[in-house]
């Protein structure tokens, strides 16, 4: 079962900043907080993953907060290509439990 | 840098009937993954494969199995198809030499249609 909690579906302007939330409250002390994306029927597309300290690369931020029970992935500049489903994972070992995700829409 | 190959992109297969599916993972990876996705159950995963060997398994039943090859393509089979196997095929390679942490990339998925 996955062990992450995400709200079904967000709505984002386009050039704005999307903010994802997902809740962890079960995490254990050597698992990972993992992001992938998913583009309707492609494959997931790997974007971040962080263990306690904030993570950014080129696709985006990951905020995890001190408790490491909650985590905000980060898209800064939001463009219509963004629109995806995006699944928040608890990593511990190479089988990763997805969940249902949030359906992010970018909007123009 | 090749990326995950699955092959083939689509297929139908009636019930009853078996099917292998490839994946051919990116070159220096040895850790082989494979999901079954629906719109009904979501991704779920099936079993991992690290070098010839299955070190994880999901809850599916007997009739997925799976292989993993001394060049590290892996194949999937499922036999006795039933119509609710009909699902998108997912493979995913990433590194695992030992680390638990290394990033998993996806192929583009094979298309299961069984009528």
């Amino acid at each position: 079962d996955a062990k992450t909690t995400q709200p079904p579906s967000m709505d984002c302007a386009e050039g704005r900043a999307a903010n994802l939330p997902c809740n962890h409250s079960t995490i254990s002390g050597n698992e990972y907080v993992y992001w992938y994306r998913q583009i309707h029927s492609q494959g997931p597309q790997y974007i971040i993953h962080g263990l306690k300290n904030n993570e950014t690369n080129e696709m985006a931020s990951l905020i995890i907060t001190e408790d490491r029970k909650s985590s905000t992935l980060i898209l800064p500049h939001a463009t219509l290509r963004d629109t995806a489903v995006y699944y928040c994972i608890v990593r511990g070992h190479n089988d990763m439990r997805f969940g249902a995700g949030t359906r992010l829409t970018v909007k123009p | 840098k090749a990326g995950v190959t699955q092959t083939p992109r689509y297929l139908i297969k009636t019930r009853g009937q078996q099917v292998t599916l490839s994946c051919s993972p990116i070159s220096g990876h040895r850790s082989v993954s494979w999901y079954q996705q629906t719109p009904g159950q979501g991704l779920q995963f099936l079993f991992e494969y690290f070098s010839e060997t299955q070190r994880n398994k999901g809850n599916f039943p007997g009739r997925f199995s799976g292989r993993q090859f001394s060049n590290s393509r892996s194949e999937m089979n499922v036999s006795t198809l039933e119509l609710g196997d009909s699902a998108l095929y997912l493979c995913a390679s990433s590194l695992s030499q030992g680390k638990l942490y290394t990033e998993a990339f996806f192929g583009q998925g094979t298309r299961l249609t069984v009528v």
